[in-house]
């Protein structure tokens, strides 16, 4: 089992819909929590951190939930410039650990 | 600021030789990781640095090595290159434990 998945996708959505993405670790002694996002043929850029009592920026809130090593991810309004793909990110010490990634296309 | 500076950029190698990708941040910032990253895989750790002197391994390190002479650079060196390390490399860093990574701009790298 992977320390860290997500659903690869791909989620295909028109402008304007929300769209959540899920993801779960299997280390119950991670510590911290990331969302990044990717576009193709570029670096990852950290998109939010992620904390236990949820957190939002802007159109995108993320969600914690340890008990079920579960994070969230939900755009609300999406964007044309939002498709790329959106990275789950754990860290247990100085190990951070990367899910595969979560495609999504917005479409007009 | 520049960031993670990292070259080259891209480079074919041939099997069996070996070479070094370099990594550099002007940030100040203590961690610095490699990761390589291929289709379907996400991005897996290499070597990872906690500081100028002090480097440890990852979850795929065979085949690499690094050191951590300055708090600014992280290099990786391939010993004898392998089809199997055809991949794009990207060197990370961050400032504290509950930060997350800036990554450098990766290097694809294609071995033959």
């Amino acid at each position: 089992r992977k320390e860290v998945e997500q659903d690869p996708g791909p989620f295909n959505v028109p402008e304007g819909a929300t769209v959540a993405f899920n993801c779960t670790y299997s280390n119950s002694a991670s510590q911290s929590f990331f969302w990044y996002r990717q576009d193709c043929r570029k670096e990852p850029k950290l998109l939010m951190s992620v904390y236990s009592s949820g957190n939002e920026d802007g159109r995108f809130t993320a969600q914690l939930n340890r008990a079920s090593q579960y994070i969230s991810l939900l755009i609300r309004d999406s964007k044309l410039s939002d498709s790329a793909t959106y990275l789950c990110v754990v860290r247990n010490n100085n190990d951070m650990r990367f899910g595969a990634g979560t495609r999504l296309t917005v479409k007009p | 600021n520049a960031g993670v500076t990292q070259t080259p950029k891209f480079q074919v190698l041939k099997t069996g030789q070996s070479m070094t990708l370099q990594c550099a941040q002007d940030m100040n910032h203590e961690y610095m990781s490699w990761y390589r990253q291929d289709p379907g895989m996400g991005l897996r750790l290499i070597h990872y640095s906690v500081g100028a002197g002090i480097t440890d391994q990852g979850e795929v390190p065979n085949g690499y090595n690094v050191s951590r002479s300055t708090t600014e650079d992280f290099p990786l060196r391939l010993l004898s290159a392998a089809p199997s390390q055809t991949s794009v490399y990207f060197c990370a860093s961050r400032d504290g434990q509950n930060v997350g990574y800036t990554f450098g701009s990766g290097t694809r790298l294609t071995v033959v």
